[in-house]
């Protein structure tokens, strides 16, 4: 099975950069996507085949993935975006999630 | 827009059936793939598994000797079906549809049903 890895955590200033990594083996080979989840409500993607936006996310929102790491990039970060997020890919015909990252804004 | 809603029993005994079902509207259930995740109380986000709206199915190998998803297009819904079920598949269940895009993700969700096993 593939497994991706998350930090648990992470903090930012409020109005800095966040970068969340979502690292697994040669994940640059394959399409990332990333979720929004707040406390009792279900995710929300934002950031689809590794660097395309939904229509109505913030372009405050951005992706990339070469390597052994996907970084979901949270710039001016506000304390709307306090929330857990987490990445996911396709592999072998099955649906994986890393483990996800809570990121404080503080 | 689409959107998608759970529903079925919230409580569940240990060793029966869970049975959910995900009503789309806002849009018809041919043509896409849709999904069932849940969520262990704190915990993060498992797939258990898909059916294409043409019936094909496919599972988390981890779940596949319980599993059986389906879909009834005359009301545009899908169903779960995870038999033996112990405490350990407590957890939100939700359904979801796949994107537009050539890749794997999931574009809309439904709010989430949470399901308790319990005696």
């Amino acid at each position: 099975s593939y497994e991706m890895t998350q930090p648990l955590s992470l903090s930012v200033a409020l109005g800095q950069t966040a970068r969340i990594t979502c690292g697994g083996d040669n994940i640059g080979g394959k399409d990332v996507h990333w979720y929004q989840q707040k406390p009792g409500q279900a995710p929300v993607l934002v950031i689809y085949s590794d660097s395309n936006r939904p229509s109505g996310i913030p372009e405050r929102f951005s992706g990339s993935n070469s390597g052994n790491t996907a970084t979901l990039t949270i710039s001016s970060a506000q304390v709307g975006d306090e929330a857990d997020y987490y990445c996911q890919v396709w592999h072998t015909s099955t649906v994986v999630f890393g483990g996800g990252t809570k990121l404080t804004v503080l | 827009q689409v959107q998608l809603q759970e529903s079925g029993p919230g409580l569940v005994k240990p060793s029966e059936t869970l049975s959910l079902t995900c009503t789309v509207s806002g849009g018809s259930i041919s043509g896409s793939y849709w999904s069932w995740i849940r969520q262990t109380p704190g915990k993060g986000l498992e797939w258990i598994g898909y059916v294409y709206y043409r019936g094909n199915t496919n599972y988390n190998p981890s779940l596949r000797s319980r599993v059986t998803v389906s879909l009834d297009t005359s009301k545009n819904q899908f169903s779960l079906r995870l038999t033996s079920v112990t405490a350990a598949d407590t957890a939100v269940y939700y359904c979801a549809s796949r994107g537009k895009t050539g890749s794997y993700y999931f574009d809309y969700w439904g709010q989430g049903a949470l399901v308790t096993v319990s005696s």
